[in-house]
């Protein structure tokens, strides 16, 4: 049972364009939502990350919406570039379980020059 | 000054022998995690310590088994490998408690293990 639902599984997008990755999840006990980013042969690093009581956050190039009561929140990509392909992960803590981060399965986005 | 270091960074061995993998993070935080991540990419959490003290055993075979000598230390040790324990293996820091940025998990470069 995957907590976390994230989609779409793989994205492929024009230099310039804005790529969006979205997540779900059920748990209203996930107070935290971070998202990863993780190049091949290297660990995934935080990118940006909100709090449920805000509805965007913007940092640079990339912004995460938030929609508390629908419990979906989604990256966007402003003017991608092709150093931005990577694999992307949205993940949610969890306040009651030690803080344990819950993971999406993963994007992988590709950004053609 | 790596915050998160793992050796070794390959590993390649034969089904049903033992091996470890090491990390160390200089980020003086309190808890590490293991990870496993398989060839799709999903990243699993495997253990997770506090302060040298587990708090996190997801359902993992009783054949991994970690070891924390102190808080900046936390190894993995694999006994009678499969094939199926081909994966990349990350150990990630974060510090312990509070909201928000302390919910920072800080990932070491992988460990890429491959067993014939």
């Amino acid at each position: 049972q995957q907590q976390v639902k994230q989609s779409p599984q793989s994205l492929i997008v024009q230099k310039g364009g804005i790529p969006i990755i979205n997540c779900a999840y059920e748990n209203t006990a996930f107070d935290y939502f971070p998202w990863y980013q993780q190049f091949p042969g290297k660990g995934p690093a935080l990118l940006i990350a909100i709090r449920p009581d805000v509805s965007e956050k913007k940092e640079g190039r990339f912004t995460i919406s938030f929609n508390k009561s629908a419990k979906q929140f989604s990256l966007h990509i402003m003017d991608s570039q092709p150093g931005d392909s990577a694999t992307y992960f949205c993940a949610a803590v969890n306040a009651g379980n030690n803080r344990k981060l819950i993971w999406g399965l993963g994007t992988s986005l590709a950004v053609n020059p | 000054d790596t915050a998160v270091s793992q050796t070794p960074k390959y590993l390649v061995t034969q089904m049903g022998n033992d091996k470890s993998i090491k990390c160390e993070q200089n980020l003086g935080h309190d808890t590490m995690y293991w990870y496993k991540q398989d060839s799709k990419k999903f990243l699993k959490i495997m253990f997770s310590y506090n302060n040298k003290e587990l708090i996190i055993n997801e359902t993992v075979p009783n054949r991994f088994s970690p070891k924390s000598p102190d808080k900046a230390h936390l190894n993995l040790h694999i006994n009678s490998l499969e094939l199926g324990d081909s994966a990349v293996y990350f150990c990630a820091s974060s510090q312990a408690g509070g909201t928000g940025g302390a919910d920072t998990q800080y990932f070491g470069p992988g460990t890429r293990l491959t067993v014939l």
